[in-house]
C-alpha cells in the first residue's frame, strides 16, 4: 500500500504482558517516529529514527519502553510488563525527510491497546 | 509535554459557517503544521507553514503565522458536516526533530 501501515489495529494485553506493535512506513521514507495518544489528548512524541539510527528516544516514558529499526523500513514498538496507564493509541508516522522543511509526516491508522 | 495549545478546546457550528481554531507555542519554530483526526482513525496532514511564511492557503484552509507572537490561526470556510474532526497544530523544531503537538480542537459541524 502507499500509506503508513501498522499492525495490530487493536490489542488487549493483561497487565504484565509484553507487547510488539508494527510499523511499516512509506518505502523511501527516511524518518520514523512513534506516538502515544491518549483519550481526548494530542499525540505525545515517544522516538525518532532516521533510517536505522535512534536519533532520540527521550519520550520513551520508562525503560519497559523500547523501539527499533534494524534495517531503516519496518519498525516495531515493544513494551515489557505492560502496565494499565500503558493504554492508549500508539501512532507510527514517517516522513521523507527528517529536516525542515520537508517534514509533513504521514500518519498510520494506529494500534489501541488496552491493558486489562 | 505538549508545546501547544489550542483554542478553543471544543466548537460547535453550522454548516456553511467559518470556523477559526488557534494554536500557541512556545520555542522557537522551523515550521508548523495542522493535522486533522477523524474519531478512531489516524492524523492526516492539511498544510505546513514554515517561520518565514505570515499566511498560506490550501483549498478552504487559510493558515496564518505571527512568529512573534507564537501563534498561528486555522480558518476553515464554508464549512461541511465531514469537517467534523479534532484539530492540531504540530511544531517542528529542527534541533528536536520532532513534531510536538497541541492539545487539539474538537469541531462539529451541524447540517
Amino acid at each position: 500500500g502507499a500509506g503508513v501501515s501498522q499492525s495490530p489495529r487493536y490489542k488487549v494485553a493483561k497487565r504484565g504482558q509484553d507487547v510488539a506493535l508494527r510499523c511499516d512506513p512509506i518505502s523511501g521514507h527516511v524518518s520514523l517516529f512513534w506516538y502515544q495518544q491518549a483519550l481526548g489528548q494530542g499525540p505525545e512524541f515517544l522516538t525518532y529514527f532516521q533510517n536505522e539510527a535512534q536519533l532520540d528516544k527521550s519520550g520513551l516514558p520508562s525503560d519497559r519502553f523500547f523501539a527499533e529499526r534494524p534495517e531503516g523500513s519496518v519498525s516495531t514498538l515493544k513494551i515489557q510488563r505492560t502496565q494499565q496507564e500503558d493504554s492508549a493509541v500508539y501512532l507510527c508516522a514517517s516522513s521523507l525527510s527528517g529536516r525542515a522543511p520537508n517534514t509533513e509526516a504521514f500518519f498510520g491508522q494506529g494500534t489501541r491497546l488496552t491493558v486489562v | 509535554s505538549q508545546q501547544g495549545e489550542e483554542d478553543p478546546q471544543a466548537l460547535s457550528i453550522q454548516e456553511g459557517e467559518n470556523a477559526t481554531m488557534n494554536c500557541s507555542y512556545k520555542t522557537s519554530i522551523n515550521n508548523l503544521q495542522w493535522y486533522r483526526q477523524n474519531s478512531g482513525r489516524g492524523l492526516v496532514h492539511l498544510i505546513l507553514i514554515r517561520s518565514n511564511e505570515r499566511e498560506k492557503h490550501s483549498g478552504r484552509l487559510r493558515v496564518t503565522l505571527d512568529t512573534s507572537k507564537k501563534s498561528s490561526s486555522l480558518l476553515i470556510t464554508a464549512s461541511r458536516a465531514a469537517d467534523t474532526a479534532s484539530y492540531f497544530c504540530a511544531t517542528f523544531s529542527g534541533s528536536a526533530r520532532q513534531l510536538t503537538f497541541g492539545s487539539g480542537t474538537q469541531l462539529t459541524v451541524l447540517p
